[in-house]
């Protein structure tokens, strides 16, 4: 398995409220990615990082922002939650030689 | 702009029924199809990537095939364990994948 960890894995906050999510790797690769997975979606692409404070929108950036100050660690913040926010957020990773992404485990976020 | 889509949206199998997984899409210069399998709260897992048409891939009782306008999973006698959201994505001229919506695959024993 490839070695991305998020955190937290659940996590319900009220509106309004900042939240970071955190995506760690082992991997040392250069690339990383944040997506969304809604019912009735594919997974869309909301931020991604090409190397430490490199990085650049996806199709549904709005309301999120995103740091990368170490090779191995990618935040996302959403720095006022909003209910259209409720999602499952997937970090995901890839090398510099295969364009194959790989995937971490999760993070379940309601926004009450 | 760059699209894909799957059907079908939801497949009942038999155990040892053979069946195919469609992917179609419609992408600016294709620089690979990609085939995940997710599990319920799991984040995708990697199967295969296709870069050119005419190209098959294998892996247990999975082979993916490609064409110039779409991809097929074909699921050769299926056991239960192979129940599972399978998802295709296509790369173009960005270094962005686009997902389909999935195909939900169940397996009865």
């Amino acid at each position: 398995d490839a070695g991305i960890t998020q955190s937290p894995r659940h996590k319900v906050t009220e509106t309004g409220t900042p939240v970071t999510l955190r995506c760690h790797q082992t991997e040392n690769h250069r690339y990383m990615y944040w997506y969304r997975q809604d019912p009735g979606h594919g997974l869309r692409l909301i931020h991604y990082s090409y190397g430490v404070k490199d990085t650049d929108k996806g199709e549904v950036s709005d309301g999120y922002s995103v740091s990368r100050s170490k090779t191995e660690d990618f935040l996302l913040t959403l720095e006022s939650a909003t209910s259209s926010q409720t999602s499952v957020y997937f970090c995901a990773i890839r090398g510099d030689t295969s364009y194959e992404q790989y995937f971490g485990p999760g993070t379940r976020l309601t926004v009450t | 702009e760059d699209q894909v889509t799957q059907s079908p949206e939801a497949l009942r199998l038999q155990e040892g029924e053979s069946s195919s997984l469609n992917c179609s899409y419609t992408v600016s210069g294709l620089r690979g199809l990609f085939w995940y399998r997710q599990d319920p709260g799991k984040g995708p897992e990697f199967l295969f990537t296709l870069y050119s048409a005419g190209e098959e891939k294998e892996k247990e009782r999975l082979k993916a095939t490609l064409t110039k306008k779409e991809s097929f999973l074909h699921i050769t006698a299926p056991k239960p364990e192979d129940s599972a959201t399978y998802l295709c994505a296509v790369r173009g001229n960005t270094d962005k994948l686009i997902f389909g919506t999935g195909t939900r695959l169940q397996v009865f024993p």
